[in-house]
């Protein structure tokens, strides 16, 4: 059964940074794009990152690139995601998912998420 | 990217039938025949429902049926049920290893 497991969320105030991780269970690991989708309280979803099994390909939503930085590792079967100069905007519960092992035209399974709330 | 447009709610009595709809654009539903649907209970992961437009995964009621015409995907649940009530999303391929979702369709059953 497919895990994704994340972690990291918390209360972060305006300009700060945080790194959020996804435990993975899914093998093998480097054959699976992984993504990260968001959904501000109360709001729909937003796509935001996704990134190549072997972490050649990485692409973002405009609302993130330049802040956001998203990586692997597959030794640990986790993915990670940095977010710098956090914005009030940014508060959303950030859910990691996997693409189907052939191709990466929808999100096969989807982690529970984790909270992030930027605020003063 | 902007989102695309779903109905805010829609309602149906249990057994019925209810549709959703999503409209999108030339440069993301229109284009390409990569639309998805998923399902998201309060407090839940969302779940996959439909795939490339009309695409049933393994384990999803055949209750579950979807298509698309021009810029507009559509999704129907037939035979309505309680376990239904739910949100649902739909979501596009939008060009350069891009994704947009929709606004979000609050399904409730009366």
């Amino acid at each position: 059964e497919v895990q994704l497991v994340e972690s990291g969320g918390g209360l972060v105030k305006p300009g700060g940074s945080l790194r959020l991780s996804c435990a993975a269970s899914i093998y093998p690991f480097s054959s699976y794009t992984l993504s990260w989708v968001r959904q501000a309280p109360g709001k729909g979803l937003e796509w935001v990152s996704s990134i190549s099994g072997s972490s050649r390909d990485i692409f973002y939503a405009d609302s993130v690139r330049g802040r956001f930085t998203i990586s692997r590792d597959s030794a640990k079967n986790s993915l990670y995601l940095e977010m710098n100069t956090l914005r009030v905007e940014d508060t959303a519960v950030y859910h990691c998912a996997r693409f189907p092992i052939l191709g990466e035209s929808y999100f096969e399974s989807w982690g529970q998420g984790t909270l992030v709330t930027v605020s003063s | 990217q902007s989102a695309l447009t779903q109905p805010a709610s829609v309602s149906g009595s249990p057994g019925q039938s209810i549709t959703i709809s999503c409209t999108g654009t030339s440069s993301d539903v229109g284009s390409y025949n990569l639309v998805s649907w998923y399902q998201q209970h309060p407090g839940n992961a969302p779940k996959l429902m439909i795939y490339e437009v009309n695409k049933r995964p393994s384990g999803v009621s055949n209750r579950f049926s979807a298509s698309k015409s021009g810029n507009t995907a559509s999704l129907t649940i037939s035979g309505l049920q309680a376990e239904d009530e739910a949100d649902y999303y739909c979501c596009s391929y939008a060009g350069r290893r891009h994704f947009v979702f929709g606004s979000g369709t609050k399904v409730t059953v009366l």
